[in-house]
């Protein structure tokens, strides 16, 4: 399975802009990036995903290098319920089907009134 | 967006005992079901992937003997932990996939405590 290594935690102040950088440098041209992030005693919630071209949604937005090696994920004014453990993963569809996820240890990201 | 929900969201039971951990999809029809275990400030672990009508495959150390999985049909997924140990204790968590191309939709988690 292809790796992805994040910080291990990040902490943002309220309604300010978040990074969250992620490497991906086995990647293969058929991995999607995924992001996930889970909250406390929660189950994880998708956030965004993408292949090549940078993606928006209404929860974040997900800039990816020219060369896929790395990612960023990004919150665009953070607030307390954002706080949460943030996972990026690479997804093959090689087979012709859906991946297993496997996840990392992710980011903590910390969010500061 | 879709929603998986998971039964029981709790559940105390003594070593020896099964227990059965039901995993819905409410609102769509789930071609994949997975069941992934998270133990205290770890990240989650896969388990098993369940297709609707056929074997669940197990990840590699995942005993499917204790772990059996019975995915019985496109809204409905369930994990019974036979003759459980204290050891097996952990937050179980189930997902769903509509679409192999979409995202996976998870469950709220079932904090399983066996004493």
């Amino acid at each position: 399975d292809a790796k992805t290594t994040q910080p291990n935690s990040m902490e943002s102040n309220e309604e300010e802009p978040v990074h969250l950088p992620c490497n991906h440098s086995t990647i293969s041209g058929t991995d999607y990036i995924h992001w996930y992030r889970q909250l406390p005693s929660q189950g994880p919630e998708y956030v965004i995903h993408g292949l090549t071209s940078n993606v928006n949604n209404r929860m974040a937005s997900l800039a990816i290098a020219e060369d896929r090696k790395s990612s960023t994920l990004i919150l665009h004014r953070a607030t307390l319920r954002d706080a949460a453990v943030y996972y990026c993963i690479l997804e093959s569809y090689a087979q012709g089907g859906s991946e297993k996820l496997v996840f990392g240890k992710g980011t903590k990201l910390t969010v500061n009134p | 967006g879709a929603v998986v929900s998971q039964h029981p969201s709790w559940v105390i039971c003594k070593s020896g005992t099964s227990v059965k951990i039901e995993c819905r999809s409410l609102d769509f029809q789930a071609t994949t079901m997975f069941w992934y275990r998270q133990f205290p400030k770890q990240s989650l672990m896969l388990m098993a992937t369940s297709n609707e009508g056929s074997k669940a495959t197990y990840e590699q150390g995942v005993e499917k003997d204790k772990f059996l999985i019975n995915h019985a049909s496109l809204t409905l997924s369930t994990l019974t932990v036979t003759s459980a140990h204290p050891e097996d204790s952990s937050f179980y968590i189930c997902s769903a996939l509509e679409d192999p191309l979409a995202e996976q939709y998870f469950g709220p988690g079932t904090r399983l405590t066996v004493t």
